[in-house]
């Protein structure tokens, strides 16, 4: 069966650090992968998708960038973090014929 | 940019109402189409699904939603809500092919008991 991993699951980081999130696919090849944020009132805010390895297309300019080095994995990161950054971040995946199944999320906070 | 609306940000009902939630997309090609339940606390939890066929389709809980292609539009309902049901409910749609999955702001539900 198809698993998805996604960590950390929270994340405390100062203003102008690094980022960086996976997400980790297994059981099944060749996925769309999505990255997105969860916000109170706002639901859940598209931020990057991939259709196969190197494929990004991102949906919202903003201060984070995707990556795909393999298959079945993904990264979101970030080169200096903003307040404006924290949230709640969940990976997914899916295929042409499936919905999006979601990891159990990233809490991230800047301070 | 493709879209997805729900305009119902917060929904009161007594139990044993009916319920109907708006959802409405602008997706001009195929689309799937997909409602979502987050209880407190919970993750998302997919309650039903549309790809093609009979555009009545029944999900999990007593839920059911109508694709009507003319109005852009893929609607919640269920006859009869319970307290249990009280959650937030999120809209999604996609392209033929799921490449670019949308969610809608969501609908809060309370129900009261």
């Amino acid at each position: 069966s198809q698993t998805i991993h996604q960590w950390p699951a929270t994340l405390v980081q100062p203003v102008g650090s690094p980022l960086s999130l996976e997400c980790t696919v297994e059981g099944t090849s060749n996925p769309n992968l999505y990255w997105y944020r969860q916000a109170a009132g706002r639901g859940l805010q598209l931020l990057f998708y991939s259709v196969g390895i190197g494929q990004i297309s991102s949906e919202v300019p903003q201060n984070l960038s995707a990556s795909r080095p393999q298959d079945r994995q993904f990264i979101l990161s970030s080169k200096k973090l903003l307040l404006s950054d924290s949230g709640f971040y969940l990976c997914a995946w899916g295929t042409g014929r499936t919905e999006a199944f979601f990891g159990q999320g990233t809490r991230l906070t800047v301070v | 940019a493709q879209s997805v609306s729900q305009h119902n940000h917060h929904v009161i009902l007594s139990e044993a109402a009916s319920l109907e939630l708006g959802c409405n997309y602008s997706y001009g090609g195929t689309v799937n189409l997909f409602w979502y339940v987050q209880y407190p606390g919970q993750h998302l939890q997919l309650l039903l699904k549309y790809f093609s066929g009979d555009p009545l389709v029944k999900g999990i809980k007593g839920f059911e939603a109508e694709f009507i292609k003319s109005k852009f539009s893929f609607n919640l309902r269920k006859p009869s809500v319970q307290w249990s049901d009280t959650a937030e409910y999120f809209c999604a749609v996609t392209d033929g092919n799921n490449n670019d999955m949308r969610f809608g702001a969501g609908t809060r539900l309370t129900v009261k008991p």
